[in-house]
């Protein structure tokens, strides 16, 4: 089984500060791992996804992951808060050659200050 | 990219009326549809899964009489909460995906019993 682990249910930065939201997974076989935005009221949107290959995955509207196997991390940053990256985080993995059903961590808001 | 639709997003309704929620695949065709239930400040609980032309499988502790599930389509999936009550009230949110791509995500309904 595998499951994944977000620190921190808040986060708070000021606009222009570095955003870093955290993400541990476990999983048996080599995962896939996910990153998805939540704005109010709406479903999730990815941000981004690794697979296989480059371990340091770009993603849409700035944000970056780097998956660390050795740390079984796979953080989420970006370098420059906006205003408008407040919402709501949710870490997910997908287990490979699996049914390919995401477990997702808990989530982690993201609160950013003028 | 792959769009997928929810309808509707807001619905109040009276405690033991019944409740559909559609969810559309608009531009790919969904092998399998997911629906997600999500309690405020949490992440999302996996309801049922299914695919199409057959029976929705459902998670542990989710009441298949109370949560009708139908695939009828390849673009079409329908969540109906029978006799719903105020503890049903929440944020449904359905995700569908064409055969091991990553699932797309509706915007969600939100779902008040009164």
């Amino acid at each position: 089984a595998q499951s994944v682990t977000q620190l921190g249910s808040h986060v708070s930065v000021s606009e222009g500060a570095l955003v870093l939201l955290r993400c541990n997974y476990s999983s048996s076989v080599p995962p896939y791992l996910f990153w998805y935005v939540q704005y109010p009221n709406q479903g999730l949107q990815l941000l981004l996804k690794y697979t296989t290959g480059a371990t340091l995955v770009k993603g849409i509207n700035g944000f970056e992951a780097e998956f660390k196997k050795s740390e079984t991390s796979f953080h989420l940053t970006k370098p420059s808060a906006h205003m408008s990256d407040a919402a709501e985080y949710f870490c997910a993995v997908i287990r490979s050659g699996g049914s390919y059903i995401p477990t997702f961590g808990r989530g982690t808001s993201l609160i950013v200050h003028p | 990219g792959a769009v997928v639709s929810q309808h509707p997003s807001w619905v109040i309704c009276k405690s033991g009326t019944s409740v559909k929620i559609e969810c559309r695949s608009l531009d790919f065709q969904a092998t399998t549809m997911f629906w997600y239930r999500q309690f405020p400040k949490q992440s999302l609980m996996l309801m049922a899964t299914s695919n199409e032309g057959s029976k929705a499988t459902y998670e542990q502790g989710v009441e298949k009489d109370k949560f009708l599930i139908n695939h009828a389509s390849l673009t079409l999936s329908t969540l109906t909460v029978t006799s719903a009550h105020p503890e049903d009230s929440s944020f449904y949110i359905c995700s569908a995906r064409n055969g091991g791509q990553p699932q797309h995500f509706g915007d969600g309904t939100r779902l008040s019993i009164l």
